[in-house]
């Protein structure tokens, strides 16, 4: 089976930008959440989509938004690019319900630069 | 989700076990306890989770304490590739995956 796949691995836009991620969800699983990772933290959730719907969203402003697709590929926007924006991004996906449900593969994660 | 507090580092000799404490003493009956790591430039890695019975995967074993207040993940024979900082994450299983992940542990193995 596939894993979680990012792209892009690294970009660098400049303040006031907007910039797409995408990633490819494990194949077979429906749900796929997202999170930033700023330099040396944990990752934060910034929101989850299942079966194309937006159903949970972290402390993020409305200039971060996403897409889920059909086929459980999905894209993370960010408008009005700030400096603390740069972090990196990290996918994950999961299998909808039931006990097992904690259990999310995340991908490598698409580092961005903002200067 | 309920807190969890974590040592900052530590160390382990390669092939010794390494022994990662977490207080998660707030937490409610229905959450579980979840580990998961994240070795550098990569994404987090699922380790196991538990609800007050111990278990143990080919990766890992993990102790609960029998209130629950803490636990313990056991790596049984550390290996250069485990270096990683180590999250332990309490949170109610089912639909929504909202993970709060904290500073974690940085464990290091050292040859």
């Amino acid at each position: 089976e596939t894993g979680v796949t990012q792209s892009p691995t690294h970009l660098i836009k400049t303040r006031g930008q907007q910039v797409t991620l995408r990633c490819s969800s494990q194949s077979g699983h429906n749900t796929v959440s997202w999170y930033q990772q700023a330099l040396g933290q944990g990752p934060q959730f910034i929101f989850q989509y299942y079966r194309e719907e937006e159903n949970g969203r972290g402390n993020f402003p409305p200039r971060f938004s996403g897409l889920q697709f059909p086929n459980y590929s999905s894209e993370l926007n960010v408008n009005a690019l700030e400096l603390d924006d740069s972090a990196l991004y990290l996918c994950a996906s999961s299998v909808g319900t039931g006990r097992l449900s904690g259990e999310l593969f995340f991908g490598e994660g698409s580092r961005l630069t903002v200067l | 989700d309920a807190k969890t507090t974590q040592p900052p580092s530590m160390d382990c000799a390669e092939g010794r076990a390494a022994n990662l404490p977490c207080n998660h003493s707030t937490i409610s009956g229905n959450e579980y306890v979840y580990w998961y790591r994240q070795i550098h430039s990569q994404g987090p890695q699922y380790i196991i989770h538990g609800l007050k019975n111990n278990e143990t995967n080919e990766m890992a074993s993990l102790i609960i304490t029998e209130d629950r207040k803490s636990s313990t993940l056991i790596l049984p024979h550390a290996t250069l590739r485990d270096t990683a900082v180590y999250y332990c994450i309490v949170r109610v299983a089912g639909n929504d995956y909202k993970l709060s992940f904290g500073a974690g542990t940085t464990v290091t193995v050292r040859a």
